[in-house]
């Protein structure tokens, strides 16, 4: 199974940028995951990284370095919306996915 | 339909009644998943199924069975219910196997058992 740790909360200011941390331990990891879910809904997919490197979306970006199990989300250009959840998951093997506890990000005007 | 959804939004329940929690998927997924979320814990995978016919079990499937009858359903049932099983319920659907494959969640049920 894998120990997947992410910060518990973060807090920045509207515009700003904010990075989320993951790490992971794996025994055979096959992709790691990131979901923003708002409170009171579902998780929705944000990004998919595994090989190593930056994917970029927009606002959003994540890297991925499978020698450190080590991952980040980049936000930028905070908007209030913004303000939700979001969570780590790694898959090892083809179908399951373990998540992290989640990091909750308040955006302040 | 579109996506995934699920029945009942929220339900309490008494302990020792049996429920069954409703999932149902129109993207003709083959795999299906339910996981439990709890404060401080995150998403926890209680069963999945990889086709219909077939079901494993997750990270905490006791006290949880499902079945896989058709693509489209996978219900999961409690068989009598305890105030720990008390949780949102997430299912969740990918089309198959393999390393880009994202799982999409239905919008959950809010479980209490008292």
């Amino acid at each position: 199974g894998q120990n997947i740790d992410q910060p518990t909360e973060m807090t920045a200011t509207e515009g700003a940028i904010v990075q989320i941390n993951c790490t992971y331990q794996t025994s055979g990891f096959n992709g790691l995951f990131w979901y923003q879910q708002h409170a009171g809904e579902a998780p929705t997919f944000l990004s998919y990284n595994v090989l190593d490197g930056l994917e970029e979306k927009g606002r959003f970006s994540s890297f991925l370095s499978r020698s450190k199990g080590y991952s980040y989300l980049l936000l930028k250009e905070l908007q209030m919306k913004d303000s939700a959840s979001y969570l780590c998951a790694v898959r090892e093997g083809d179908y399951k996915l373990s998540f992290g506890a989640g990091t909750t990000v308040t955006v302040r005007a | 339909i579109a996506g995934i959804t699920q029945a009942p939004t929220s339900q309490i329940l008494a302990a020792g009644r049996r429920m069954t929690l409703r999932c149902t998927q129109d993207m003709r997924h083959n795999a299906m998943y339910w996981y439990r979320q709890d404060l401080g814990l995150g998403l926890r995978l209680i069963h999945y199924s990889n086709t219909a016919g077939t079901t494993g079990k997750g990270e905490v499937p006791d006290g949880y069975s499902v079945s896989r009858a058709n693509t489209d359903d996978f219900p999961l049932t409690l068989a009598s219910a305890v105030p720990s099983q008390t949780s949102v319920y997430f299912c969740a659907s990918s089309a198959s196997g393999g390393a880009t494959d994202t799982q999409y969640f239905g919008p959950g049920t809010r479980l209490t058992v008292l």
